[in-house]
């Protein structure tokens, strides 16, 4: 079993709807959760961390974290072409962050 | 924000020859950086990790003596691939931990196609 496990996609939503990213992870002391978004051929940059259960708002991001299901989203509102990228996300463990293999999530104007 | 500089973003070598990847955290002063390498279409696997003075933890599957890591001072880190083959190429990513918290803080990653 893989320590984070993500969708690969692709998923494809339209513009103004909304995208829900998903991650499911192994790790029941895992303490630490985020999401990154990568561009093609560029770094990943954070656009969200979320460290207890419940939901965690920013802007048009929204992170939900369920510890007891190991799970943990990503909604994303009001989706903009711009928002087109791979979405991965990241569990910290006790020295090490650890990456989903990502979902690919396109916006179609 | 901190900012983490990964030098050469990218570098073409030939198959057999060694490349020198430098990471240096520029406002910060990082005790432990992370070595990340990611293939086309794929996620993120960790290489190793290396804190300030000492010997890095290589991650299973990893050969240390192919991938050479120095992490010689508070604000630099180096990734030297030896004898570098085709398989080598891919894009690697540095992160660094400040001394203080627990913010991880991502360089902008150096692309290696071994020729």
């Amino acid at each position: 079993q893989k320590e984070v496990e993500q969708n690969s996609g692709p998923l494809s939503v339209p513009e103004g709807a909304i995208a829900s990213l998903n991650c499911t992870y192994s790790d029941r002391g895992s303490q630490s959760f985020f999401w990154y978004r990568q561009y093609s051929g560029k770094s990943p940059e954070l656009i969200m961390s979320i460290y207890s259960n419940g939901d965690k708002e920013d802007g048009r991001f929204t992170a939900q974290l369920n510890k007891a299901s190991q799970y943990v989203s990503l909604l994303i509102r009001d989706s903009q072409p711009s928002d087109s990228a791979t979405y991965l996300c990241a569990v910290q463990g006790a020295q090490k962050l650890v990456f989903g293999q990502g979902t690919r999530l396109t916006i179609n104007p | 924000g901190a900012v983490v500089s990964q030098h050469p973003s990218r570098v073409i070598c030939k198959s057999g020859t060694s490349v020198k990847i430098e990471c240096r955290s520029l406002d910060f002063q990082a005790t432990t950086m992370f070595w990340y390498r990611q293939f086309p279409k794929q996620s993120l696997m960790l290489m190793a990790t290396s804190n300030e003075g000492s010997k890095a933890t290589y991650e299973q599957g990893v050969e240390k003596d192919k991938f050479l890591i120095n992490h010689a001072s508070l604000t630099l880190s180096t990734l030297t691939v030896t004898s570098a083959h085709p398989e080598d190429s891919s894009f690697y990513i540095c992160t660094c931990r400040g001394t203080t918290g627990n913010t991880i803080y991502f360089g902008e990653g150096s692309w290696l196609t071994v020729v």
